[in-house]
């Protein structure tokens, strides 16, 4: 399985601060994309790194991509009570996207 | 524009019962999808189409059929509900492979 797994499983931090989250793969891919997911809703989908980027930014959200590591981390900055949800890592193999486990990123203000 | 709706919201079968799930996208997209959603488990594929006419399986498609008859439609259909079916089901859409997929609000399905 090409399946994403993220790390941690929970996450736990006070406004303001920045929130690492980081996503590990098995297999090869062409892109690797973050959703969130507020509770009770469905997946929105926050950024795309294609397998021959190695950093992208969208606002406050930074990703970056190590294909040798088959690995991501998500990083957002100064941290909102909003921020609050699950976040998925969802890496693309043939036709389909397969998501990870999530986490879970809680601000507590 | 209304993406990605899928019906009915919340609905409780008892063990045995048929029920379709329906999702209907605006976007002309070609490939849908339908996952499920356990605690702690993340979500799981269970039918694909990349096309009107097509379907495909992914990881858990037992238990489950799918058709896509149109092209803005993939409907999800249990023959004889489980227990083990109790589930969130989200329905998504892309334009194509490794495009940004866009989900819909999520089907609460309670099996007693």
């Amino acid at each position: 399985s090409q399946q994403g797994e993220e790390d941690p499983q929970a996450l736990s931090i006070q406004e303001g601060e920045n929130a690492t989250m980081n996503c590990s793969y098995k297999t090869s891919i062409n892109n690797l994309q973050w959703y969130r997911q507020n509770s009770g809703r469905g997946l929105v989908h926050l950024i795309l790194i294609r397998s021959n980027e190695r950093e992208k930014h969208s606002g406050r959200l930074r990703v970056t991509l190590d294909t040798s590591k088959k690995s991501s981390s998500l990083l957002i900055t100064a941290s909102r009570a909003a921020d609050t949800a699950s976040y998925f890592c969802a890496t693309t193999g043939a036709q389909k996207l397969v998501f990870g486990q999530g986490t879970r990123l809680t601000i507590n203000p | 524009n209304a993406g990605v709706t899928q019906t009915p919201k919340f609905r409780v079968l008892k063990t045995g019962q048929s029920m379709t799930l329906l999702c209907a996208q605006d976007m002309n997209h070609e490939y849908m999808y339908w996952y499920r959603q356990d605690p702690g488990m993340g979500l799981r594929l269970i039918h694909y189409s990349v096309g009107e006419g097509t379907t495909a399986k992914g990881e858990v498609p037992d238990g489950y059929n799918v058709s896509r008859l149109k092209k803005q439609n993939f409907l999800l259909g249990l023959e004889s509900a489980a227990p083990s079916q109790t589930s969130v089901y989200f329905c998504a859409s892309s334009r194509l492979s490794g495009n940004t997929i866009y989900f819909g609000e999520g089907s609460w399905l309670t099996v007693v």
